[in-house]
């Protein structure tokens, strides 16, 4: 089976906090992903990574970036988080870039910056 | 990009039958998938379906696709409790990493 776990299920930190979000993923997947879920507005793109050390950003960067030194992990850190960053974070993987390719995902982090 | 749409709500009776309704922008959109999240989890892949296909049956799911109105149905039979869920549309291109997501519908089933 698949297992992407990310690092903490529940995270609260306060603004201007610098935060590491950690996802790692065992099948040796090339594709990694990062997406925020607000209500309303569904999943949104944040950042994504399609091999170690190569980063492309999604939909809505600002505030983020993102880490892959190793194959298996993907991290998002916040450099001073906001309260406007408080959201459910969702990583996932996916094998290759062309045809049906899954994304699994993770349990998600819901994330209160205070 | 490309822009998925779906209805933000659905009630259904137990075993009746459910269908959740998506649209989307870009026709070039060569795979089409049904999400499920289940309270406190993460998304789990339901069903795909092919942009050269009409409707794909799995068991309980029907997927229709009526590619000229870029319009994706899921249809659950006999729906369950277990089924409460909220269900994401998303759509890819053969040449894209990315999956596009709607907004989620989420299906509320009630005794």
């Amino acid at each position: 089976d698949v297992k992407v776990t990310q690092s903490s299920r529940y995270l609260v930190k306060r603004t201007g906090e610098k935060v590491f979000l950690e996802c790692v993923q065992d099948m040796d997947h090339e594709n990694m992903f990062w997406y925020r879920q607000d209500p309303g507005l569904g999943l949104r793109l944040i950042y994504f990574s399609y091999d170690v050390k190569m980063k492309e950003k999604g939909d809505i960067p600002e505030g983020y970036s993102v880490s892959r030194e190793k194959k298996e992990r993907f991290s998002l850190i916040l450099e001073s988080a906001s309260t406007n960053q408080t959201s459910m974070y969702l990583c996932a993987s996916s094998y290759g870039q062309g045809g049906l390719y899954e994304q699994f995902f993770g349990p998600g982090t819901r994330l209160t910056v205070l | 990009g490309e822009d998925v749409e779906q209805s933000p709500f659905l009630s259904v009776r137990e075993g009746d039958s459910s269908v959740i309704n998506c649209t989307y922008t870009d026709s070039s959109s060569t795979y089409l998938y049904w999400y499920k999240q289940e309270p406190g989890a993460g998304l789990q892949l339901l069903t795909y379906i092919f942009s050269n296909m009409d409707m794909k049956q799995d068991q309980r799911l029907t997927v229709l696709l009526n590619k000229k109105d870029k319009h994706l149905s899921l249809r659950i039979a006999d729906t369950q409790t277990g089924d409460s869920a909220i269900y994401f549309c998303a759509a890819k291109d053969d040449n894209d990493y990315k999956l596009s997501f709607g907004a989620g519908t989420t299906v509320t089933v009630r005794a």
